[in-house]
């Protein structure tokens, strides 16, 4: 157990659809991260978020949204889904400067696209 | 821009037997390495870390790395195989940001294990 959950465990939607993906992160984290890996693929960075502000953001359309809130846990939003927004996405969390930087995962939310 | 190569898609090895998984990186700077492992239906759970200092790093579950900057790599291995290491495995590097690192992770190598 890592201390950051995800929900759902697992969504079905249609394509066009839009979807929100919830993250709440360990105590005391205050950077959130998100992830995209699908299947038989490794994750592929999609942002991160830093007390409430995105500070990174990896190679996804803007359709691809995200917030933190104050308690610092975070919203994966999409829109317009496509069938090959189909994935396990996966959040992590990590407190810097902890010093040992470690992210911590949760168990990822299964969306279906259809 | 990082990135990162695993070259084995798939490995079976009988349990009691050592098991080495390959890890290249691309990355212009000192790199932050890592490797993780993910279960079945699993988040991902970190295995060990590279910083910096002595470049052989000890992590859980009985497992080992070693970085080579000569040769861009960061190797998994592991003296003798259980039953329970079958899973999936990334490797992993570190861009450093104002807030930590982002990951650029390797495809993953799956690792069988026979009884």
């Amino acid at each position: 157990e890592t201390g950051v959950t995800q929900s759902p465990t697992h969504l079905i939607k249609t394509r066009g659809q839009q979807v929100t993906l919830r993250c709440s992160s360990q105590s005391g984290h205050n950077t959130v991260s998100w992830y995209q890996q699908a299947l038989g693929q490794g994750p592929q960075f999609i942002f991160q978020y830093y007390r409430e502000e995105e500070n990174g953001r990896g190679n996804f359309p803007p359709r691809f949204s995200g917030l933190q809130f104050p308690n610092y846990s975070s919203e994966l939003n999409v829109n317009a889904l496509e069938l090959d927004d189909s994935a396990l996405y996966l959040c992590a969390s990590r407190n810097p400067p902890s010093g040992s930087d470690e992210a911590f995962f949760g168990q990822g939310t299964r969306l279906t696209v259809v | 821009a990082q990135s990162v190569t695993q070259p084995d898609i798939h490995i079976t090895v009988s349990e009691g037997a050592s098991l080495e998984l390959r890890c290249n990186y691309s990355y212009g700077a000192t790199p932050y390495l890592f490797w993780y492992v993910q279960s079945p239906g699993q988040g991902l759970q970190l295995l060990l870390k590279y910083f910096s200092g002595d470049t052989l790093v000890q992590g859980i579950k009985g497992f080992e790395a070693e970085f080579k900057r000569s040769q861009s790599s960061f190797n998994l291995r592991k003296p003798s195989v259980h039953w329970s290491d079958a899973a999936e495995y990334f490797c992993a590097v570190g861009a450093p940001t104002a807030a930590g690192n982002k990951l650029t992770f390797g495809g993953g190598t799956r690792v069988l294990v026979k009884p």
